[in-house]
């Protein structure tokens, strides 16, 4: 059974940083991309970055590109999202989606999520 | 970017009713692919159809997606009261992903 697995979520400060895990488990992991997709209270999904099978193309949306940073350990079955100057617009549930394909591709699996809250 | 806007905003229907959702891109979507998802509240996303008109694992075939280049559309041939939910296209065809700003499927 595929399973997808965020943490990291927490409440931080305008300017801050954060770090979210998304550990997989029931696929060959390095096979296959792993994006990260948000979704602000009462919004829409919007697609934030994603990772390719082996960690060697990274693409990421122009809203955060600069800011975020997508990496992965095959070795432990976990990609991360490296956040950094983090604004209230980054408030979020921030979802971990298994690609289709090994760069990037639709999403067959989803986390549960993990909420990202940005406020003084 | 490819901008994918999706109409209605709210679609109200009783159970038994045809739904047809309409997705419309900006521009092409390279090979078709185009993706559907159902969202329900306090969940996640699920896959429902992907390739513009291949239903994901375990769909009901209630669930129809069809179309192409710029204009696609999701079709439910008979709601069920779990159907009732909001709904989104996503293009994949290049490596900016989008999806479109949903569809609120309510009962009537």
């Amino acid at each position: 059974e595929v399973q997808l697995l965020e943490s990291g979520g927490a409440l931080v400060q305008p300017g801050g940083s954060l770090r979210l895990s998304c550990a997989a488990s029931g696929f060959t992991y390095s096979n296959y991309a792993v994006s990260w997709v948000r979704q602000a209270p009462g919004k829409g999904l919007e697609w934030v970055s994603a990772i390719s099978g082996r960690g060697i193309s990274t693409y990421f949306a122009d809203s955060v590109k600069g800011r975020f940073t997508i990496s992965r350990d095959n070795s432990k079955n976990t990609v991360y999202l490296q956040m950094n100057s983090l604004t209230a617009e980054d408030t979020a549930v921030y979802y971990c989606a298994k690609g289709s394909y090994s760069n990037y591709g639709y999403f067959d699996y989803w986390g549960q999520g993990t909420l990202v809250t940005v406020s003084s | 970017d490819i901008v994918l806007t999706q109409s209605p905003g709210t679609l109200s229907l009783s159970p038994g009713e045809r739904a047809t959702l309409s997705c419309r891109a900006s521009q092409s979507v390279s090979s078709n692919s185009l993706a559907w998802y159902q969202q329900k509240r306090g969940q996640a996303p699920r896959l429902l159809i992907y390739g513009a008109s291949s239903r994901a694992t375990g769909i009901p075939d209630r669930f129809s997606g069809s179309g192409s280049g710029t204009d696609f559309t999701l079709t439910i041939s008979r709601l069920e009261p779990e159907d009732f939910a909001v709904y989104y296209c996503q293009q994949y065809g290049s490596s900016q992903i989008t999806f479109g700003q949903g569809t609120r499927l309510e009962i009537k």
